[in-house]
């Protein structure tokens, strides 16, 4: 059964640090890797995805990698804000079942 | 504009008075599903649909049903409310390719209290 794990639970970074946030999960037959963000509260909105077969994807400031042989992608956040305080998930599209991994989330905090 | 409805956002209710959670989306998406989130759980799939009549149990299908008799609606019915079912709920949907989903999108959550 697929597992998902995220690490750190929570980060707290100053305005204009660059942060990385990982993101493993231990079964590596996946059709994708998504990440997504949660402010409280609220919906999850996807931020980006990447498929298998790919090795990164960049959205602005967001850069997310995947290295699926060794079960692990990183969402890397440059020069970050205040406003990018929230809660940040990864999920994987398993191959053998039709459902979605979420992992448990990183709370970020960025303070001014 | 692409959407994922919700509703109600708010309930609050009583043990053992069945209610429905109605869930529709304006995409046209083959597949939908249903999570709750509990603090210290995470986010938990309850059920979820392939497309039109076709359903299946995510991880944690006891206490409720679904239905999927349009491909842009997919409710989600608790026959017999406990309190071990407060919890926020989220519908989501996305497009298939390949057997893989696509983006997903969520509503915005419905906040349920089973008193």
């Amino acid at each position: 059964k697929q597992e998902v794990t995220q690490i750190p639970a929570a980060l707290s970074v100053p305005e204009g640090e660059n942060l990385v946030l990982n993101c493993s999960f231990t079964d590596s037959a996946i059709y994708n890797l998504q990440w997504f963000r949660q402010d409280p509260g609220k919906g999850l909105t996807s931020l980006l995805l990447i498929q298998s077969s790919q090795r990164e994807q960049t959205s602005g400031r967001l850069n997310a990698s995947l290295d699926k042989s060794s079960g692990r992608s990183t969402l890397y956040i440059a020069a970050s804000q205040p406003g990018d305080s929230a809660t940040y998930l990864c999920a994987v599209d398993p191959v053998l079942n039709n459902d979605m991994r979420f992992g448990a989330g990183t709370r970020l905090t960025v303070k001014p | 504009e692409a959407q994922v409805t919700q509703n109600p956002r708010y309930l609050i209710t009583v043990t053992g008075k069945k209610l429905t959670v109605t869930c529709s989306q304006n995409m046209n998406h083959e597949y939908m599903s249903w999570y709750r989130q509990d603090p210290g759980l995470g986010l938990r799939q309850i059920y979820y649909s392939m497309n039109v009549e076709v359903t299946d149990k995510g991880d944690v299908p006891e206490g409720y049903k679904v239905s999927r008799k349009e491909k842009r609606n997919f409710p989600l019915i608790l026959e017999s409310p406990s309190p071990n079912q407060t919890s926020l709920y989220f519908c989501a949907s996305s497009s298939m390719t390949g057997g893989g989903k696509n983006i997903q999108y969520f509503g915005a959550g419905t906040r349920l209290s089973v008193l």
